[in-house]
């Protein structure tokens, strides 16, 4: 089945600066890729996600980028604000109809320092 | 609010009892996902449901079954509860497989004492 490593498991950067965090997975199969942020008590919530034919994909300072051949795809956020400490989940999935699984990273923390 | 909501927000409850997790999709979706969270492991995938069907099966225990009714809502059982179990439990759902953007709601904490 597919396996999704995400580093690093932790991240804190200046207010202002950029954060970027990265994903790996190893089913060549794999066509979406989505980003999730979760807020402390709160369910995941997507931010952002790619598909297999786009390389690259922006929303305001937001921005994924996804290499095929390296199986790697990376989540990048730029003039970091307060409100962006969360912990961040990569996914990746193959859509089979019928046969459907979403498989997350172990997750990112992110603290934005003031 | 997300729109996909769940029931009870929180739960405790002793070893070797059985608990049900109820969860209500958003307005159009017919796809239901269920998720476990634990703190060292992540999110992993129990099960899908699309329609009332079972569609796709992560590790789900034996101990751990689920359905989805004729009105989209879907119920998660788990019996024989074990300390381990002490996990969030996520419900997600979405228009269809293949849509992507999955819409999870807050969760359901359980605690097993």
């Amino acid at each position: 089945g597919e396996n999704v490593e995400q580093h690093p498991s932790t991240l804190s950067v200046q207010e202002g600066d950029s954060a970027v965090i990265k994903c790996t997975y190893s089913d060549s199969a794999s066509n979406y890729f989505p980003w999730y942020k979760q807020e402390l008590g709160k369910g995941p919530q997507l931010i952002i996600d790619i598909r297999s034919n786009v390389g690259e994909k922006k929303d305001q300072r937001i921005a994924v980028t996804l290499n095929k051949t390296a199986k790697h795809f990376s989540l990048h956020i730029t003039e970091t604000q307060p409100e962006d400490s969360a912990v961040y989940f990569c996914a990746a999935s193959s859509f089979d109809f019928g046969n459907e699984k979403l498989t997350f990273g172990t997750g990112t923390r992110l603290t934005i320092i003031p | 609010d997300s729109g996909v909501t769940q029931t009870p927000k929180h739960l405790i409850t002793a070893t070797g009892q059985r608990v049900t997790l109820r969860c209500s999709p958003r307005s159009g979706d017919l796809s239901v996902y269920w998720y476990q969270q634990s703190l060292d492991q992540g999110l992993q995938f129990l099960i899908q449901y699309y329609n009332g069907e079972e569609r796709a099966k992560g590790n789900i225990l034996e101990r751990f079954s689920a359905q989805q009714f004729p009105d989209l809502h879907s119920e998660l059982n788990l019996s024989s509860l074990e300390l381990g179990d002490s996990a969030l439990y996520f419900c997600a759902s979405s228009v269809s497989p293949g849509t992507g953007g999955y819409t999870f709601g807050s969760g359901t904490r359980l605690t097993v004492v």
